[in-house]
């Protein structure tokens, strides 16, 4: 979830295992969403995004789900591997014509061999 | 690799020292953006260039100086930085600003001051 101190939360996973990292985003009138990985040494890679008008949404190994009610967003990952060991970040957006990105602090999942 | 470049990958400068870093997309988008990403914080949006103008600078200091001269390429230009300007600095592009076109970013220039 949303880093609430000097550190970055953590997520140990054992590989293969499925992951949850959450979100708690702060604009109730954002209206897309977006996940990023960010790998050591390496910039935010896009890996889902959600509209408002969704509560789910698949890719790939990843769900996302939104929940508008408590403003709270959540990656899933399915079966762990140890390339998915990273810091992933929600961004949240509103504006209609004029979209901005406004991103969370991450969470570091880490996946253990 | 995104189609995003960042040059230099490290820096280290003094407080006096003018420095640039570059970024370069091969993605053919007309928006590009520099973003800061320090330890303790969220990445924030410093500046935004759509087709080549100027469109956000969210409060930054003068000490960052942007320089768009062309959709592929953007510059930031550093001058007399405090210790505390220490850190990760991203590029993206997008297709076009103010739209969900998925931003795709470079690897970052790790700067520290000293």
């Amino acid at each position: 979830g949303e880093s609430v101190g000097l550190h970055l939360p953590t997520l140990s996973v054992q590989e293969g295992d499925n992951s949850i990292i959450n979100c708690a985003y702060s604009n109730s009138a954002s209206d897309y969403f977006i996940w990023y990985k960010q790998e050591s040494g390496k910039g935010p890679q896009f890996i889902i995004d959600i509209r408002s008008n969704m509560d789910k949404r698949q890719g790939q190994r990843v769900t996302v789900l939104l929940n508008k009610t408590v403003k709270h967003l959540s990656l899933q990952i399915a079966a762990t591997q140890p390339g998915d060991s990273a810091v992933y970040f929600c961004a949240e957006a509103s504006g209609g014509s004029n979209y901005k990105l406004t991103f969370g602090k991450g969470t570091l999942l880490t996946v253990n061999p | 690799e995104t189609g995003v470049t960042q040059t230099p990958r490290h820096l280290v400068m003094g407080m006096t020292n003018k420095k640039s870093l570059k970024c370069e997309q091969h993605l053919g988008h007309n928006a590009m953006y520099w973003y800061k990403q320090s330890a303790k914080k969220p990445l924030e949006l410093m500046f935004v260039y759509n087709f080549k103008e100027q469109t956000e600078n969210n409060s930054v200091p003068s000490r960052f100086s942007p320089e768009c001269p062309n959709s592929s390429h953007l510059f930031l230009h550093l001058h007399t930085l405090q210790p505390e300007d220490s850190a990760l600095y991203l590029c993206a592009s997008s297709q076009v600003f103010g739209t969900t076109d998925t931003q795709y970013f470079g690897p970052g220039t790790r700067l520290t001051v000293l």
